[in-house]
């Protein structure tokens, strides 16, 4: 039973360009969550999504980013025209009901704007 | 603010002490969940702890929450160098739509 998986593992863009970062859930799971990590810190919440619904996108930037969870395939985190700020770990995570469960998270993605 | 605040911010122990962390929240939950990063990787799920729950045990790991202190221990028996990671408390409220996570403590296990 795989865990949630998440692609790729590193990601360099440049200033300007786009970022997608894929994220497959754990089997069973059809609820997503994506996370940002900036070195040193605590993971700060970004989105939560169910299948084709986005639940809860508080946490998500107002402009350039961008969030989907489709019927089928891999939840995709966004980030148009991306800047040196964005340079952070992106983590996602799933659970099989809401978080009155355990959320279970994926390895990553380090995105490197240079 | 932080809703989960871990204390302390870093911790060294020799191999074979016991380590414990704290973490302490601001406002009612649904749960409390703990996680273990080790550096550069992902985030692995250690123990939920449920707000009608007092202690929970999982191999070397025991959780303690008081929701009256709004504060929650995670407590590694017997520590091994491969327990050397980051430890965060994150917590679930209302809707249960995020958890919010805390600073981390950062547990340094020497040989």
């Amino acid at each position: 039973n795989a865990g949630v998986m998440q692609n790729p593992r590193h990601l360099v863009r440049r200033r300007g360009q786009e970022a997608r970062l894929r994220c497959s859930p754990m089997k069973g799971h059809s609820h997503v969550y994506w996370y940002r990590q900036l070195p040193e810190e605590g993971l700060k919440f970004m989105v939560y999504l169910q299948k084709e619904n986005i639940i809860d996108e508080s946490g998500m930037p107002k402009e350039r980013f961008s969030a989907e969870f489709p019927k089928e395939g891999p939840s995709i985190l966004r980030i148009q025209q991306v800047v040196r700020g964005d340079s952070a770990a992106y983590f996602c995570a799933s659970s099989r009901t809401d978080l009155n469960t355990e959320a279970f998270f994926g390895q990553g993605t380090r995105l490197t704007v240079v | 603010s932080q809703q989960g605040e871990e204390d302390p911010q870093a911790l060294s122990i020799q191999e074979g002490e016991n380590a414990t962390m704290n973490c302490s929240y601001k406002t009612s939950i649904n749960n409390l969940q703990w996680y273990r990063q080790n550096s550069g990787r992902g985030l692995v799920h250690l123990i939920l702890i449920r707000s009608n729950e007092r202690e929970k045990h999982s191999g070397r790991l025991r959780v303690t929450l008081d929701t009256s202190k709004k504060s929650s221990s995670l407590l590694i028996t017997a520590s091994r160098a491969a327990d050397t990671a980051s430890y965060f408390c994150a917590t679930a409220t209302g809707t249960a739509s995020k958890l919010t996570f805390g600073t981390g403590t950062r547990l340094q296990v020497t040989l």
